[in-house]
């Protein structure tokens, strides 16, 4: 089973920053498969990114996904006020397990 | 659009059962995995498990395998799960989701609390 560690726990940043999540994964199983997800409070998590790198429907470009062998990176430039919320990354595909990392938070400074 | 709807969550004595249902529309149901994944109050998500279209195939996160069951009606466009043996570790926000390996689509979420 792959574990995911992101980091950092939490993030505080000011609106109109970047902003940078990591998320690295335990062992390579040669596949981009890890999703991006973002939550705010008492709401469903939402998909942001796929395949790595991919966006959503509907996501704006100011998010974007990126990877490097087992490092995974989130980066969300130009933050605005609804971007401050937790972010999860997750792999997919390799085994029936599925494993989310344990989230970061992403808070106003 | 796509649309999922959860139910049947409350409260629970320790040991007890319940059974989850989701309720899905705006696509094709049966062309879908489908996925419980559940969130602890505070916490993290945890995928809790999956159903193939057909329901033929079906896995368990090692945490429920032997108390949860997963299954679906193509004909009601509905995902259940049936909880058994409850533990206080359990309660959490359930939520259903569609599963294309990643969650494009979930619903809003049932709250499961096991208290006595």
């Amino acid at each position: 089973e792959i574990v995911l560690t992101q980091s950092p726990g939490t993030l505080s940043l000011s609106p109109g920053e970047r902003a940078t999540l990591s998320c690295r994964a335990s062992q390579s199983d040669g596949s981009s498969n890890i999703a991006w997800y973002q939550q705010t409070p008492g709401q469903a998590p939402r998909l942001l990114i796929y395949g790595a790198s991919s966006r959503a429907t509907g996501i704006p470009d100011r998010f974007s996904g990126s990877e490097s062998e087992t490092d995974f990176t989130l980066t969300i430039n130009r933050l605005e006020p609804e971007d401050f919320a937790v972010y999860y990354c997750q792999h997919y595909g390799s085994s029936p397990q599925v494993t989310f990392g344990q989230g970061t938070r992403l808070e106003i400074k | 659009q796509v649309q999922l709807v959860e139910s049947g969550g409350g409260l629970v004595k320790p040991g007890g059962s319940l059974r989850l249902s989701c309720a899905a529309s705006g696509f094709t149901f049966s062309d879908y995995y489908m996925a419980w994944i559940r969130q602890a109050p505070g916490k993290g998500l945890e995928w809790v498990s999956y159903i193939s279209g057909f329901g033929g195939t079906k896995y368990y996160a090692d945490s429920v395998k032997g108390r949860f069951t997963i299954s679906r009606d193509n004909a009601s466009r509905s995902l259940y799960l049936q909880m058994n043996s409850l533990r206080a570790e359990d309660t959490a926000m359930y939520f259903c989701a569609r599963d294309r390996g990643f969650y494009d689509s979930w619903g809003q979420g049932t709250l499961v609390t096991v208290s006595s």
